[in-house]
């Protein structure tokens, strides 16, 4: 599997946007970007993911860089909800095992 | 509610006494996987299964049983367990196997 690489850790004010960046140099072309956050003392919860365009849902946007070797997370108002462990994975397009290969991630501290 | 549950959440028990960690998911996904956390290693897959009666292998396999009979049941089975398994156990379920993974709680396991 292709690695990430993400800051340890990262802080934001609360209601202030916040760009979480993750290097992902050795990506191949069919690899999709995936986010997934964990809250403390929860299991990991789906963010968003994206292929090569930039993508918007409820809880956040993905920003793809054109040669698709880095991408950032971006949190339009950070929450104190929002204070959690947040990562990015590539994911191979295939047919079975949907294995998601997590890192350390970026802890995230939100400040009131 | 869509949602992944785990039993039990918590477990404390002896080297070498058998036990099942179940799983259970309502949103009739065909794809469930066990992980464990640990501190330092990330998420690592255990078994995953693609289907009713087909499971396969994931990273560390070494230890752990698994059974599919039923499309939302995914239980977890330790015949053995040793101080080494000690560990965060999450079980995931997705529909088809490449789309967003729904995680449980998580169960916190320590083998004495």
């Amino acid at each position: 599997d292709a690695k990430t690489t993400q800051p340890n850790s990262m802080e934001s004010n609360e209601e202030e946007p916040v760009h979480l960046p993750c290097n992902h140099s050795t990506i191949s072309g069919t690899d999709y970007i995936h986010w997934y956050r964990q809250l403390p003392s929860q299991g990991p919860e789906y963010v968003i993911h994206g292929l090569t365009s930039n993508v918007n849902n409820r809880m956040a946007s993905l920003a793809i860089a054109e040669d698709r070797k880095s991408s950032t997370l971006i949190l339009h108002r950070a929450t104190l909800r929002d204070a959690a462990v947040y990562y990015c994975i590539l994911r191979a397009f295939e047919t079975s095992g949907s294995r998601l290969t997590f890192g350390e991630g970026t802890q995230l501290t939100v400040n009131p | 509610e869509a949602q992944v549950t785990q039993n039990p959440r918590y477990l404390i028990t002896v080297t070498g006494k058998k036990l099942t960690v179940t799983c259970s998911q309502n949103m009739n996904h065909e794809y469930m996987s066990w992980y464990r956390q640990d501190p330092g290693l990330g998420l690592r897959q255990i078994y995953y299964s693609m289907n009713v009666e087909v499971t396969d292998k994931g990273d560390v396999p070494e230890g752990y049983k698994v059974s599919r009979k039923e499309k939302r049941n995914f239980p977890l089975i330790l015949e053995s367990p040793s101080p080494n398994q000690t560990s965060l156990y999450f079980c995931a379920s997705s529909f088809q196997g490449r789309g967003e993974q729904f995680f449980g709680p998580g169960t916190r396991l320590t083998v004495l």
